[in-house]
């Protein structure tokens, strides 16, 4: 079946200007989460949503991070004001909700401020 | 605080060796145990995973890893690699409970030379 999708691949952007990255989660996944793959920090975990329960934002770096899963489906993550420690790849993930879970990766959207 | 470690950052290894690649994590309660994989220009991959039972888990292109709890470790081994194994190797771990974020090692870059 599909996987997670994620769009764009790859953005460019300036710094200081706002970007919107997508996920897709599989069908029927009820959770999904967003991580951050860079140089020097390897993967870390950013938010976490689960039905229509609040989101858990305590990877959030700081308060230029947003992000919100509409339906129950789709999420988007938005950086406000970007600057060049954003640079990495966002990863975007999903499973179902229980104990001994397997979280499916997407193939992540590469961003570069410059 | 919870932590993954990754004794090796890069193992250069000729066909038909033997891998052996470290990890050792720290975090209170039940885990889940993960082992991902990335090739290049590819999206992260689940290799294996250990959520109870057996120690001894198998997974994927023959890769397999032992679970020992006494050592906190989950250390993963093929007993003869092949250049396709050349890729990124990432540890992972997270509480055996729904909805948590998966803790990461630095990766281990495994390079395999023909």
């Amino acid at each position: 079946g599909a996987g997670v999708s994620q769009s764009p691949s790859n953005k460019v952007t300036e710094k200081g200007k706002d970007v919107e990255l997508r996920c897709d989660p599989i069908s029927g996944h009820t959770a999904l989460y967003w991580y951050r793959q860079s140089l020097g920090q390897g993967l870390e975990f950013l938010i976490y949503f689960q039905g229509n329960s609040a989101p858990d934002k305590s990877g959030l770096p700081s308060d230029r991070f947003s992000a919100e899963r509409t339906g129950g489906s789709v999420s988007t993550l938005t950086i406000q004001r970007t600057q060049q420690e954003d640079s990495a790849v966002y990863l975007c993930a999903s499973s179902f909700t229980r104990a001994q879970e397997t979280q499916y990766f997407g193939p992540g959207t590469r961003l570069l401020v410059l | 605080a919870q932590s993954v470690s990754q004794h090796n950052h890069h193992v250069i290894l000729s066909e038909a060796a033997s891998l052996e690649l470290g990890c050792n994590y720290s975090y209170g309660g039940t885990v889940n145990l993960f082992w991902y994989v990335q090739y290049p220009g590819q999206h992260l991959q689940l290799l294996l995973k250990y959520f109870s039972g057996d120690p001894l888990v198998k997974g994927i292109k023959g890769f397999e890893a032992e679970f020992i709890k006494s050592k906190f470790s989950f250390n993963l081994r093929k007993p003869s690699v092949q250049w396709s194994d050349t890729a990124e190797y990432f540890c992972a771990v997270n509480l055996n409970q729904a909805g948590t974020a998966l803790i990461f090692g630095k990766g281990t870059t495994l390079s395999v030379s023909s």
